[in-house]
């Protein structure tokens, strides 16, 4: 149980281009999902916490008009990146809150903006 | 605001070597602590956590953590290390409830056969 799927895995934008990832808890329902930033060979950083319903709350130097987040469903989050840039370039990791405060994390999914 | 600091960025052990990587926390409050292991080309899995109670954790893998407030620490062990071990060990604290995770930079364990 406790199975979060990212999509897609990887992806390969132009610069200026929006890119839109989704997270999904496959088997529980999380009204609490997160976004992290990982750098290589680095830790994870968290960018926003997404609540299903209502508007995310973004961590302190996270551009929340780059980085959109919409929590739709007790199962779905998406991260947009708008207006890409090569600085964008990252590991994205989502997480989802399930069986009381455990974050359960995605696979990830690795941005390349040209 | 949470900090986190993991005292080891890379071991290197030998198989059946015992292990312990460090982590110390920085928070006010009462906090959840985490152990996640990321294998190579695998996601964040969690090992263990302590939310209250026995400060002695045990976790999947024969990994198991204590939790010692006057220390502010939350350090991670396994009396006889595999080779599978290898992997990267994140340790992360949070204050509950909806609140993110604070990650440590990790420790990069390497287990030579």
């Amino acid at each position: 149980g406790a199975v979060v799927s990212q999509h897609p895995s990887r992806v390969i934008c132009k610069s200026g281009t929006s890119v839109k990832i989704e997270c999904r808890s496959l088997d529980f329902q999380a009204t609490t999902m997160f976004w992290y930033r990982q750098f290589p060979k680095q830790s994870l950083m968290l960018m926003a916490t997404s609540n299903e319903g209502s508007k995310a709350t973004y961590e302190q130097g996270v551009e929340k008009d780059k980085f959109l987040i919409n929590h739709a469903s007790l199962t779905l989050s998406t991260l947009t990146v708008t207006s890409a840039h090569p600085e964008d370039s990252s590991f994205y990791i989502c997480s989802a809150n399930a069986l009381g405060d455990t974050q359960y994390f995605g696979p990830g999914t690795r941005l390349t903006v040209l | 605001a949470q900090s986190v600091s993991q005292h080891n960025h890379h071991v290197i052990l030998s198989e059946a070597a015992s292990l312990e990587l460090g982590c110390n926390y920085s928070y006010g409050g009462t906090v959840n602590l985490f152990w996640y292991v990321q294998y190579p080309g695998q996601h964040l899995q969690l090992l263990l956590k302590y939310f209250s109670g026995d400060p002695l954790v045990k976790g999947i893998k024969g990994f198991e953590a204590e939790f010692i407030k006057s220390k502010f620490s939350f350090n991670l062990r396994k009396p006889s290390v595999q080779w599978s071990d290898t992997a990267e060990y994140f340790c992360a604290v949070s204050a509950g409830g909806a609140d993110g995770l604070t990650f440590g930079k990790g420790t990069h364990l390497i287990i030579q056969p």
